[in-house]
């Protein structure tokens, strides 16, 4: 099956700072990838995602894109605001026949003003 | 619209006892995953139902755990007996239809603790 690599936190970050979370997967063919957010107290949501190579997912000023060279769909935003903060979590399916998805192990982000 | 609904929120039992999570998907959405998430870590897929009929359950520890979704709707997912290694959240999600590009609708979860 696939599986993903995430870069682990946690991450503290002031107010307007720039945002990198780093994600690497490897899988069979060319899966979709997610990012999801989990905010404090909220269940799991999507934030963005991309399905095929070179696309660019992007959501609430977040943006991701699917490198299939290097097999990577790391997280940006250019600059941070508290309300950011939360638990984000790369994604893509477990395997290349179905849609359940496996989770990298979350990286959790503290937006401070 | 109406999210995925969960209950109950919160649990504690002690080792050895049985417990059981109920779900309510989106409404119309054929597709429901129950998923584990341990403490640190990101959620692990236990079942996948499509409809009533179960698509993929190869991670479902199932010696203490079952799951079942009657008439492709509600569903639940039982531990008997739990374990100390079962404390988590227990995440429900929904989607549409099978596709690769379908998103996954999440409830809030249940956390068990297991004393």
């Amino acid at each position: 099956g696939n599986s993903v690599t995430q870069m682990e936190g946690p991450v503290t970050l002031s107010e307007e700072a720039f945002l990198t979370i780093n994600c690497t997967y490897t899988a069979t063919g060319y899966p979709s990838l997610f990012w999801y957010v989990q905010y404090p107290g909220e269940g799991l949501q999507l934030l963005l995602k991309a399905t095929k190579a070179d696309d660019k997912g992007s959501n609430k000023g977040f943006e991701a894109t699917y490198r299939k060279e290097t097999t990577s769909f790391h997280l940006e935003k250019g600059s941070v605001q508290v309300s950011d903060s939360a638990v984000y979590f790369c994604a893509l399916p477990l395997n290349q026949a179905g849609t359940a998805l496996i989770f990298g192990k979350g990286t959790t982000l503290s937006v401070s003003s | 619209e109406a999210g995925v609904a969960q209950s109950p929120r919160y649990k504690i039992i002690e080792k050895r006892q049985s417990v059981a999570f109920w779900c309510n998907p989106i409404s119309g959405h054929a597709t429901l995953y129950w998923y584990q998430q341990i403490l640190g870590q990101g959620p692990k897929l236990l079942i996948q139902f499509q409809n009533n009929g179960v698509v993929d359950d190869s991670q479902l520890p199932k010696d203490r755990f079952s799951a079942e979704r009657l008439k492709g709707v509600d569903s639940t997912l039982k531990i008997q007996p739990a374990k100390l290694e079962d404390s988590a959240v227990y995440l429900c999600a929904s989607s549409t239809v099978r596709g690769r590009n379908t998103e996954a609708f999440f409830g809030q979860g249940t956390r068990l603790t297991v004393v």
